[in-house]
C-alpha cells in the first residue's frame, strides 16, 4: 500500500538555525498538510497546500514557516530561524482530494529537537 | 472554532475484552466528519474509522464501531475482541465539511491491551 514518507526521522538543530523537513506524499494525492505534536500535547494543524499554494494556515504558521513543493514529488516544511518551542514531532499528510470521504494519510513523522 | 475532547488519558484492558473510548466535540457546523486515528508505537497515524455527520447509521469496520450521538456531540469508539496489536494512542478528530480540510484532534487516549 502506498505510504507517505518523511525524512529525516529525527533532526537535531541549534536554536536560530534553519531546518527543512521533507515529505514525499502518495503519488496521486493532490492535497498536502503539515501537523505538529509537541510532547504530551495534541496534534495541531499547521498548514494545508493545494495547487502550489497554501489553502489554509493556523496561527502557529507564522512568517518563520514556509512550505514548498519544489519538484512535483517532495513537499517541504522550512522553519527559518528555529526556537526552542519548535521542538515537536512534525507530521506530513496527504489526501487524494478534499472531503472527509478522502482520508488524510500520515507519514511516520520527524522528531525535531532544538538545542 | 471547533474543539475535540478525549477525557480518558489512558485505558487498559485484557485481550479479548471490549473497550470503549470516549470523545466529545463542540461545533456550530451541521455537516462535518469525525474520525478515529490510531498511532501505534511505530508512530504512523492510521485511520481506523470515519463517520459522516449527516448519516444516522453508526459506522463499523470489522471489530471497530462507533456510537455517534449528534445531538450530544459525542463520538465514542468501541473495540470488540481486543487484540494485542490494538495497543496504541487513539485520536478522535473533527473535520468541517466545507473549506480547507484540516483535522482538529483531541488529546488522545493511550490504550494498552494486556495479554
Amino acid at each position: 500500500e502506498p505510504e507517505v514518507t518523511q525524512t529525516p526521522s529525527h533532526q537535531v538543530t541549534q536554536m536560530g538555525q534553519e531546518v527543512i523537513l521533507r515529505c514525499v506524499p502518495i503519488s496521486n494525492h493532490l492535497y498536502f498538510y503539515w501537523y505538529r505534536q509537541i510532547l504530551g500535547q495534541k496534534v495541531e494543524f499547521l498548514v494545508s497546500f493545494y495547487n502550489n499554494e497554501i489553502s489554509e494556515k493556523s496561527e502557529i504558521f507564522d512568517d518563520q514557516f514556509s512550505v514548498e513543493r519544489p519538484d512535483g514529488s517532495n513537499f517541504t516544511l522550512k522553519i527559518r530561524s528555529t526556537k526552542l518551542e519548535d521542538s515537536a514531532m512534525y507530521f506530513c499528510a496527504s489526501s487524494e482530494r478534499t472531503g472527509g470521504v478522502q482520508p488524510q494519510h500520515f507519514g511516520d513523522g520527524t522528531r525535531l529537537s532544538i538545542l | 472554532a471547533q474543539t475535540v475532547t478525549q477525557s480518558q488519558p489512558e485505558m487498559s484492558v485484557q485481550e479479548a475484552e471490549t473497550v470503549t473510548l470516549s470523545c466529545t466535540y463542540d461545533t456550530s457546523e451541521n455537516n462535518y466528519y469525525l474520525f478515529w486515528y490510531k498511532q501505534p508505537p511505530s508512530r504512523q497515524m492510521i485511520l481506523v474509522i470515519r463517520q459522516e455527520a449527516y448519516k444516522q447509521q453508526n459506522a463499523t469496520e470489522n471489530r471497530f464501531s462507533v456510537n455517534f450521538q449528534k445531538a450530544a456531540k459525542s463520538f465514542s469508539l468501541k473495540i470488540s475482541d481486543s487484540q494485542l496489536g490494538d495497543t496504541a494512542m487513539y485520536f478522535c478528530a473533527f473535520m468541517k465539511h466545507e473549506g480547507a480540510q484540516k483535522l482538529v484532534f483531541g488529546q488522545g487516549t493511550r490504550l494498552t491491551i494486556n495479554p
